[in-house]
């Protein structure tokens, strides 16, 4: 069974700091990665979708990128903000399964 | 496009009771799904759906039923509301299911529910 981890489990940083959050899986077949945003109490937002044949991508700030063969993906903030305080995960969509695999994702704190 | 709905936002059940969570997507998608979110076990699918009157289950259906009348809706119902499952419950739809891989995923608020 797939297994994802992210780690740290939390991450306070400073406004203004360049930050990586970081995904690892254990199998990769995979047809695709998301990074997603979830707000405290509040549904899931996609931020990203990488297909396995890809090596990252990118919107505005953010920079994700996917290493299979390592069985690792990030997801690269620069320039944060407060407002990007939330929990990040990443998910993955497996060969032959019928589901996502979600990580238990990383809390982000940016301090003003 | 109001994109993915659930009611209610919040419930508190008696053991024993019985319910459904209603999801509806106004983005035409094809495929469905329930996902419940516990502290520090991610999230896990429920049940799914590929299509109108297509419905299957995934890593935890037990004490859940579903059923996919119309592309736009696809309610929960629990059986007999056990402690165990107190969660948060999402909804998420996509364009299409497989063939490939999902294309992105829509989730909806959630619902927080309560079972004492």
């Amino acid at each position: 069974k797939q297994e994802v981890t992210q780690i740290p489990a939390a991450l306070s940083v400073p406004e203004g700091e360049n930050l990586v959050l970081n995904c690892s899986f254990t199998d990769s077949a995979i047809y695709n990665l998301q990074w997603f945003r979830q707000d405290p109490g509040k549904g899931l937002t996609s931020l990203l979708l990488i297909q396995s044949s890809q090596r990252e991508q990118t919107s505005g700030r953010l920079n994700a990128s996917l290493d299979k063969s390592s069985g690792r993906s990030t997801l690269y903030i620069a320039a944060s903000q407060p407002g990007d305080s939330a929990t990040y995960l990443c998910a993955l969509d497996q060969t032959g399964a019928n589901n996502l695999f979600f990580g238990t994702g990383t809390r982000l704190t940016v301090i003003p | 496009n109001a994109g993915v709905t659930q009611t209610p936002k919040f419930q508190v059940l008696k053991t024993g009771q019985s319910m459904t969570l209603q999801c509806a997507q106004d983005m035409n998608h094809e495929y469905m799904s329930w996902y419940r979110q516990d502290p520090g076990m991610g999230l896990r699918l429920i049940h799914y759906s590929v299509g109108a009157g297509i419905t299957d289950q995934g890593e935890v259906p037990n004490g859940y039923n579903v059923s996919r009348s119309t592309t736009e809706d696809f309610p929960l119902r629990l059986l007999s509301a056990a402690p165990s499952q107190t969660s948060v419950y999402f909804c998420a739809s996509s364009y299409t299911g497989r063939t490939g891989g999902f294309d992105e995923q829509f989730f909806g608020p959630g619902t927080r529910l309560t079972v004492l």
